[in-house]
Formats: structure tokens, sequence, C-alpha cells
């Protein structure tokens, strides 16, 4: 089965300090994703990317940098973390014009204090 | 407004009971549904899709689309203990297939 690993799976950070989410994709799926999950509001798209060297905007992209050096490799960096961001982040890859399924991380729980 | 409603939030049923539950999209470009299970502490895993009207089966889960109602549904018969998730439905349509996420249904399964 298509695998996506995330890292760290726990992050604890300060406020106005750099975030970095890590993905890594074997799949070789030419769309990746990274989602929020917060209670109440289900999964909220912030970048996505078509592939190495593209990154597009989601839905909430506000605050939020992504980075795709490669296929198999997605980030999303949080230049000056704030508390609002503290949720839990998955990448996902998969999706794209043939509307194939989404192959999800197990995520990142990140704190900002 | 959110394109893709789920109800109902939350289910309690009890095991070996019938689990149903209900997407209704506002879009009526979106041609492609899946439903998606999250078991707690995991991500997303793809359940079932179904892209044409009608009832699509496998194993104990059955999804049903009515395109021109804008509704899905999804029922799970002979409810398990490890069928106690998060279920989502997700929609697309448009031309980047960039699917749009209902809130959620908790479903919990009772001994």
């Amino acid at each position: 089965e298509a695998a996506v690993t995330q890292s760290p799976r726990n992050k604890v950070a300060v406020t106005g300090g750099k975030v970095t989410l890590s993905c890594n994709q074997t799949n070789n799926h030419n769309n990746m994703y990274w989602y929020r999950q917060d209670t109440g509001h289900g999964l909220r798209l912030i970048h996505y990317s078509y592939g190495a060297g593209s990154t597009e905007k989601g839905d909430i992209p506000d605050g939020y940098k992504a980075s795709r050096p490669s296929q198999e490799n997605f980030s999303l960096i949080l230049e000056l973390a704030t508390p609002s961001q503290t949720s839990v982040y998955f990448c996902a890859s998969g999706g794209g014009a043939q509307a194939e399924t989404l192959y999800f991380g197990s995520g990142t729980r990140l704190t900002v204090l | 407004q959110q394109k893709v409603q789920q109800s109902p939030e939350s289910l309690s049923v009890p095991e070996g009971g019938m689990a149903s539950f209900n997407c209704t999209s506002s879009d009526r470009n979106f041609q492609y549904f899946w439903w998606y299970r999250q078991h707690s502490g995991e991500g997303p895993k793809a359940l079932m899709s179904i892209f044409s009207d009608g009832d699509k089966k496998e194993g104990r889960f059955t999804a049903h689309l009515n395109k021109a109602s804008l509704h899905v549904s999804l029922h799970i018969r002979d409810s398990q203990p490890s069928d106690s998730a998060l279920y989502f439905c997700a929609a697309t349509g448009d031309s980047n297939y960039q699917l749009i996420w209902g809130s959620g249904t908790k479903l919990i399964i009772k001994p």
C-alpha cells in the first residue's frame, strides 16, 4: 500500500519560532497536500503541490509556506508560529486529474505555546 | 458556506447494528465522491469511492449516490467495535480535482 511518512509525530514550539513539518512519500505521486484538522472544521487544505518545484495555495494558506524540493518530499513551514496554529497536521499524496485516492500520513500534533 | 454537509455529527450504534451516514453537496459540478475513515491517532484512510448513480457494495459497506439530489450515503451493516471512528465524506468535480471535505461524523459502536 501507498506510504506517506510524516515527521515529527509531535512538536512543541514557542510563539514566534520557526517550525518545519516534513513529509515523505514513496508512491511516486505527483500531487501532495498539507491539511490541518481541528475539531468542528474537518480537514482544511493549507498548501498543495503538483510536482517537484511547485507549490499552490489552498484554502487557508496565511501564516504557512510550503516547499517541494523533490517528488518524494513536501514540507510545511511556519516562519513565525502562533498559538492559533496549534493543530494536527496531515500530509497526503495522490488525487489529481484521474480522481485518485488520497493516502495520508499519521499526522503531526503541533502545540504552539 | 460549506459545500459538503454531513449528518449526523455523531452516531452511537450497538454492535451488530446498522450505521448510516449522509452527505449533501451544494455544488452540481461535483462528480466524484469518497468516504474516508479515520481511527483515533491515525490519518484518514479511503473506504470507498462512488462515481455513478446507484449503489456500490464492498463487504459490509454500501454507498449510495444520487447526483440529481446531490446526496451520497454510507451504510455499514453488522457494525463492529473496530468501526468506531470518524467518517468523512469528500467530493470533487472541478478541473483541479481538489477534494472538498465534510466536517465528519463520529461513530461509536457499543459492545
